[in-house]
């Protein structure tokens, strides 16, 4: 099966340019998550979905960050002006939220560079 | 306050010993679940292992076991005859169940493991 498919894998991109990276959580998930990953920080929720809606979107750092999924099957985390500090690793992560063990599966993850 | 700690920044073990990387959680919530991921230089971040905070068993899976300690608050993750591709970084992470950001992982800042030949 495949697992959390992520796109770009790597993305190089000049302060002040839209930033558009893309999910496809596992089939059957009704959850999905974006992280961001960076030494200062650590792992940090951004964004969450439960059945394509937003429920908790404290951790989005500004309002230059957005996030949306259209369908079970996509979802796009948009960065518009990006910065140089929002150079991260950035995860998506799906699961299925049914009680017990919603473990969630990640991602490859984005590497975005901002110079 | 941290929720999740991880006191080792990094830990070294001999190839096919065993290794135990500590964890340490803060939650007021009854049902919790608690999570060991394992991150490889490449960057992936791949589940290890799941504990449940009612499971009476500790969890296990292959060579990893999680040292399940509720009223200590310590969720230990056990790797048992360790191999070079156990080279890694670790992370802890909590799930609270209620409250409202049910779903929320809380990471703890990870440990650096070393397996030396």
């Amino acid at each position: 099966d495949a697992g959390v498919i992520q796109s770009p894998r790597h993305e190089v991109t000049e302060m002040g340019q839209e930033v558009t990276l893309r999910c496809k959580p596992i089939s059957g998930h009704n959850s999905l998550f974006w992280y961001r990953q960076t030494m200062m920080r650590g792992l940090e929720l951004l964004i969450y979905f439960n059945n394509n809606v937003p429920i908790d979107d404290s951790g989005m750092p500004e309002d230059r960050f957005s996030a949306k999924m259209p369908n079970a099957s996509f979802s796009t985390l948009k960065i518009q002006p990006s910065e140089p500090r929002d150079s991260a690793v950035y995860f998506c992560a799906s699961s299925f939220l049914a009680g017990g063990s919603d473990t969630q599966y990640f991602g490859p993850g984005t590497r975005l560079t901002v110079l | 306050a941290q929720k999740i700690t991880q006191t080792q920044p990094g830990m070294f073990v001999q190839e096919k010993e065993a290794v135990t990387l500590d964890c340490t959680y803060d939650t007021s919530d009854p049902s919790y679940g608690l999570f060991w991921y394992k991150q490889p230089s490449s960057g992936e971040m791949i589940f290890l292992i799941y504990q449940g905070s009612y499971d009476q068993q500790n969890a296990t899976e292959g060579r990893y076991s999680l040292n399940f300690q509720k009223a200590r608050k310590s969720a230990n993750l056990v790797i048992s005859a360790s191999q070079l591709g156990d080279s890694a970084m670790y992370f802890c992470a909590m799930r609270e169940v209620s409250g409202g950001s049910n779903y929320k992982l809380t990471f703890g800042k990870g440990t650096l493991l070393t397996v030396n030949p």
